[in-house]
């Protein structure tokens, strides 16, 4: 089964308002990522995160992550109607390399 | 930023053929390659893990003389779908680990349309 689940499953905001996803894991982690993938087309990487921080930006993202929680929350400020776009966590067990992804939050920015 | 590539991008084939898809790694070398299957709306399920000169782990439920995987060198790892079924038509990502780097990031190629008929 998947390590990682997302919520809300589905999203749908006006342009210019801010966007923010969760996802929960189930085993200690190196790292956690994110990525967004606009449909049918491959994987953008947005941002990682390791274990030991708490909160990462880039641009107009930001990341934070609560490892006693098992979470981490992506936050989209200022969204567009270009972020339109499935978001996805990944999380790599302890140990290993392998990343198990999570179930996806399909974001709908309305222009 | 590194680059994986696959090819095809797209492709059909007939039920009951097999069909091979490669990911290679275009300026770094992978000694560890993954697998992913993506049906439509939903996440990406790991499907095995691809070594440089070894045999693949798979992943639980996943049958391994159907998706055959060999990665026989450190920028090249493909993959078999042997007697391709309708029900195999997935899009097929692979990334690829850069041991260069310590951070656990892995860059993902564009993807399979495997369709079949």
């Amino acid at each position: 089964s998947q390590q990682g689940e997302e919520d809300p499953q589905a999203l749908s905001i006006q342009e210019g308002e801010n966007a923010t996803m969760n996802c929960s894991y189930k085993t200690s982690i190196n790292n956690l990522q994110w990525y967004r993938q606009n449909s049918g087309r491959g994987l953008v990487h947005l941002i990682l995160i390791r274990s030991n921080e708490r909160e990462k930006h880039s641009g107009r993202l930001r990341v934070t992550l609560d490892t006693s929680k098992k979470s981490s929350s992506l936050l989209i400020t200022a969204s567009r109607a270009a972020d339109t776009a499935s978001y996805f966590c990944a999380t790599d067990a302890s140990g290993t390399y392998k990343y198990i992804f999570g179930t996806g939050t399909r974001l709908k920015v309305l222009a | 930023g590194a680059v994986v590539s696959q090819h095809p991008s797209w492709v059909i084939c007939k039920s009951g053929t097999s069909v091979k898809i490669e990911c290679r790694s275009l300026d770094f070398q992978a000694t560890t390659m993954f697998w992913y299957r993506q049906f439509p709306k939903q996440s990406l399920m790991l499907m095995a893990t691809s070594n440089e000169g070894s045999k693949a782990t798979y992943e639980q439920g996943v049958e391994k003389d159907k998706f055959l995987i060999n990665h026989a060198s450190l920028t090249l790892s493909t993959l078999t779908v042997t007697s391709a079924h309708p029900e195999d038509s997935s899009f097929y990502i692979c990334s690829a680990r850069d041991p260069g780097t310590n951070l656990g990031e892995q860059y993902f190629g564009p993807g399979t349309r495997l369709t079949v008929t």
